[in-house]
């Protein structure tokens, strides 16, 4: 089975903050992104990579920066949190192709600013 | 961009009465369509998909979807619903264009006892 994990499931932080967020998957999958999760706003896609030292934005990146160094380890990096960034944050993976293919999802990070 | 609508955003049903949740897209090529089921504390998890052949697909739990290119849609179906089926559902497309996935809003399912 596809494993996905997040590096916390709950975050509070401090408006101005620099927060990360970690991603692992085990399965060898070469695309990972990042979504937040909003109620009546279903699935926003932050950005995304393709393969390791490769990004690109998805439709709301703005106050957001990703890193992925290493193939397994995706990083979303809140440069200065604001309250607005309040929200939960979903982890996904996927196996490489043209969109083929189905996307396994992480548990969540649920980050709070204050 | 490519869009995805999910019309209700809030069904309640009773045990045993039948579900449909609608989805529609808008991209115009090939696409490759899905429906996520996120149960309450829970991640998001594949309920089924389509990707080619036989527009009606079968998934987990009993659920079904068809696809009807003519109508850019996906419903979800299930003839007769649970309390366990209490969750929110997404339906996502993704083309061959490109990797990203569009998810709908969402439809929260009530399903009463």
């Amino acid at each position: 089975d596809v494993k996905v994990t997040q590096s916390s499931r709950y975050l509070v932080k401090r408006t101005g903050e620099k927060v990360f967020l970690e991603c692992v998957q085990d399965m060898d999958h070469e695309n990972m992104f990042w979504y937040r999760q909003d109620p009546g706003l279903g699935l926003r896609l932050i950005y995304f990579s393709y393969d390791v030292k490769m990004k690109e934005k998805g439709d709301i990146p703005e106050g957001y920066s990703v890193s992925r160094e290493k193939k397994e380890r995706f990083s979303l990096i809140l440069e200065s949190a604001s309250t607005n960034q309040t929200s939960m944050y979903l982890c996904a993976s996927t196996t490489g192709g043209t969109g083929s293919y189905e996307q396994y999802f992480g548990p969540g990070t649920r980050l709070t600013v204050t | 961009a490519q869009s995805v609508s999910q019309h209700n955003h809030h069904v309640i049903l009773s045990e045993a009465a039948s579900l449909e949740l609608g989805c529609n897209y808008s991209y115009g090529g090939t696409v490759n369509l899905f429906w996520y089921v996120q149960y309450p504390g829970q991640h998001l998890q594949l309920l089924l998909k389509y990707f080619s052949g036989d527009p009606l697909v079968k998934g987990i739990k009993g659920f079904e979807a068809e696809f009807i290119k003519s109508k850019f849609s996906f419903n979800l179906r299930k003839p007769s619903v649970q309390w366990s089926d209490t969750a929110e559902y997404f339906c996502a497309v993704t083309t061959y264009s490109f990797n990203k996935f569009y998810f709908g809003s969402g439809t929260k399912l009530n399903v009463k006892p």
